[in-house]
């Protein structure tokens, strides 16, 4: 069965510091693969999505990039965080069906 | 932009039947209509999906009107565990969810 993993579920990070998170997916290949922001009390934000190796589209722009090294590997970037980066951050998955997403990342910049 | 229209809350009492509409005016020929849920401090769950006719699941059901112009999801029983906030999104082929605001289901034990 497909899974999808996204870590680390929790991160403080200071203002002005990198970020790195990464989203796995196992048990399908060339899934069509997003990352989603939601702020407090807001809803979701599509922030990038990939429909392949190296393939990435962004929907807002912003000081967060994506990259997708691996079929199965999405991963969300930051060289220098802001204050209003803090959100819930989701990896979701798609092939020829329903989206599943992950548990999330809730991030608290600082 | 999300193209469909949600009223804000909704409230059921525990083991009564739930119908939460969806207004879509504008669907194409092509868009199914999903309807996901997120439960607090979780990512979103999908819950139906269908494109004219009505479809049943374990979860729910989904009562698509004729002109496509509207759906209904219904939860047959709502439970404490059914208080989320449901989304009814229009996806065609492989075009990216796009979120609107949802319905922020409230269940009175």
């Amino acid at each position: 069965s497909q899974t999808i993993h996204q870590w680390p579920a929790t991160l403080v990070q200071p203002v002005g510091s990198p970020l790195s998170l990464e989203c796995t997916v196992e048990g399908t290949s060339n899934p069509n693969l997003y990352w989603y922001r939601q702020a407090a009390g807001r809803g979701l934000q599509l922030l990038f999505y990939s429909v392949g190796i190296g393939q990435i589209s962004s929907e807002v722009p912003q000081n967060l990039s994506a990259s997708r090294p691996q079929d199965r590997q999405f991963i969300l970037s930051s060289k220098k965080l802001l204050l209003s980066d803090s959100g819930f951050y989701l990896c979701a998955w798609v092939w020829a069906g329903p989206a599943f997403f992950g548990q999330g990342t809730r991030l608290t910049v600082v | 932009d999300a193209k469909t229209t949600q009223p804000n809350s909704m409230e059921s009492n525990e083991e009564e039947p739930v119908h939460l509409p969806c207004n879509h005016s504008t669907i194409s020929g092509t868009d199914y209509i999903h309807w996901y849920r997120q439960l607090p401090s979780q990512g979103p769950e999908y819950v139906i999906h269908g494109l004219t006719s009505n479809v049943n699941n374990r979860m729910a059901s989904l009562a698509i009107a004729e002109d496509r112009k509207s759906s209904t999801l219904i939860l047959h029983r709502a439970t404490l565990r059914d208080a989320a906030v449901y989304y009814c999104i229009l996806s065609s082929g492989n075009t990216p969810l796009v979120f609107g605001k949802g319905t922020r289901l409230s269940v009175i034990a």
